[in-house]
């Protein structure tokens, strides 16, 4: 029974390109959570998001970012021209039904040079 | 703002000493909480949650208090082991019933030998 599944785990981008980070949540969990952590913070919600719907994205940056749950296939958070700000651990959560706990992947990674 | 705030950023223990690590939250409409552990590199792993309908949870070797009157949620772990050295996170819900969580920033538990 697979957990939730991350890829890369660590990704090395320039600053003006394109990020792009894959989330599988476990099986049978229809709902994906994406947050963001610096070095020694907490986790910071981005986006929460149904199969095909985004349904509460109010922390994710206005610019630059965004993120699908396609019908079939993994969740993507997309980053256009990334900037060194944007170096950061990013983890995707998914869980089965609400009011459950968030199931957490291994994250991914992501500096900028 | 509403926020989730840890009292001790490094809590020090030997083997086989409870710990307590203590959270205060603001946000009286959180009906959900939950603690998690990480380890370097990894995702933060489920460790117990409560529901503001109950004051004290227990699982194994672990224990959550919640003490609404003073917004106060605590995790006691029981004879502790050098295998519980990680980052705690203790998070609300802010009432959402979706489960969109709010994150404390951290506490670093060590456990010497």
């Amino acid at each position: 029974n697979a957990g939730v599944m991350q890829n890369p785990r660590h990704l090395v981008r320039r600053r003006g390109q394109e990020a792009r980070l894959r989330c599988s949540p476990m099986k049978g969990h229809s709902h994906v959570y994406w947050y963001r952590q610096l070095p020694e913070e907490g986790l910071k919600f981005m986006v929460y998001l149904q199969k095909e719907n985004i349904i509460d994205e109010s922390g994710m940056p206005k610019e630059r970012f965004s993120a699908e749950f396609p019908k079939e296939g993994p969740s993507i958070l997309r980053i256009q021209q990334v900037v060194r700000g944007d170096s950061a651990a990013y983890f995707c959560a998914s869980l089965r039904d609400r009011d459950q706990p968030q199931h957490f992947g291994d994250g991914t990674r992501l500096s900028i040079l | 703002g509403e926020s989730v705030g840890l009292h001790l950023p490094t809590l020090s223990v030997q083997e086989g000493d409870n710990s307590i690590i203590n959270c205060a939250y603001s946000n009286s409409a959180s009906d959900y909480f939950i603690w998690y552990k990480q380890e370097s590199g990894k995702g933060p792993q489920f460790i117990i949650d409560i529901r503001s309908n109950m004051d004290k949870r227990q699982g194994q070797r672990v224990t959550v208090l919640l003490n609404k009157t003073v917004k106060h949620l605590s995790l006691q772990i029981a004879a502790t082991q050098p295998g519980d050295s990680a980052v705690y996170f203790c998070a609300e819900n802010g009432g959402r019933g979706y489960s969109t969580l709010t994150f404390g920033k951290g506490t670093m538990l060590l456990v010497s030998p």
